[in-house]
């Protein structure tokens, strides 16, 4: 079964920081891959996505993402946050196979300190 | 364009009791998923509707199940709820089987007593 992991839990920068959040999935074979976020009191929102071509995408808001294969990683990365980045941002996979289901990692809650 | 709409909003309910949560997909979706969000998780999938039909599921029990109806709404049914049930219960729509993506609802809110 595939997994997501999410090692940072809680992380507090300020405004102009820059920002990676790491995400690590466990899957035997092709995935897509997908960041949401979460801003407080509104649902998720698709902030990229990974199919396939280029690794590196790019998604709205600034953020964009490195999907590094040998690593099963794809890491979330804004050069210079804002205090309205505060939110909770997942990292998600699916297999690259047909409209199968999500899996999740647990969030990591970001914090951006004026 | 409507997005994902979910019905209601929140929801009180009692141990034991029933329960049924209601969603419409965007425009032009014929898939729903449904995924439970307990207090700082990230989402779990309960199970996935196409064609009126279950597709996939989830690792929930039989007291949690669903339906599609013909215009690609759909109900999540939970009976004899329990405390642990309480959480944000979430509604994804898609387009099978040429979108990978999933458009999500605002949730319903479930706290049971």
């Amino acid at each position: 079964a595939q997994s997501v992991s999410q090692h940072n839990h809680h992380v507090i920068l300020s405004e102009a920081a820059s920002l990676e959040l790491g995400c690590n999935y466990s899957y035997g074979g092709t995935v897509n891959l997908f960041w949401y976020v979460q801003y407080p009191g509104q649902h998720l929102q698709l902030l990229l996505k990974y199919f396939s071509g280029d690794p590196l995408v790019k998604g709205i808001k600034g953020f964009e993402a490195e999907f590094i294969k040998s690593k099963f990683s794809f890491n979330l990365r804004k050069p210079s946050v804002q205090w309205s980045d505060t939110a909770e941002y997942f990292c998600a996979v699916n297999p690259n196979f047909g409209n199968e289901k999500l899996t999740f990692g647990t969030g990591t809650r970001l914090t951006i300190i004026p | 364009d409507a997005g994902v709409t979910q019905s209601p909003t929140h929801l009180i309910k009692t141990r034991g009791q029933q329960v049924t949560l209601r969603c419409s997909p965007k425009s032009g979706h014929d898939t729903v998923s449904w995924y439970q969000q307990a207090l700082g998780q990230g989402p779990q999938f309960i199970f996935q509707y196409y064609e009126e039909e279950e597709r996939q599921r989830g690792n929930f029990p039989d007291r949690f199940s669903g339906h599609q109806f013909p215009n690609y709404s759909s109900e999540l049914n939970v009976n004899a709820l329990l405390l642990g049930d309480s959480a944000l219960y979430l509604c994804a729509s898609s387009l099978l089987p040429t979108s990978y993506e999933q458009y999500f609802g605002p949730g319903t809110r479930l706290t049971v007593t």
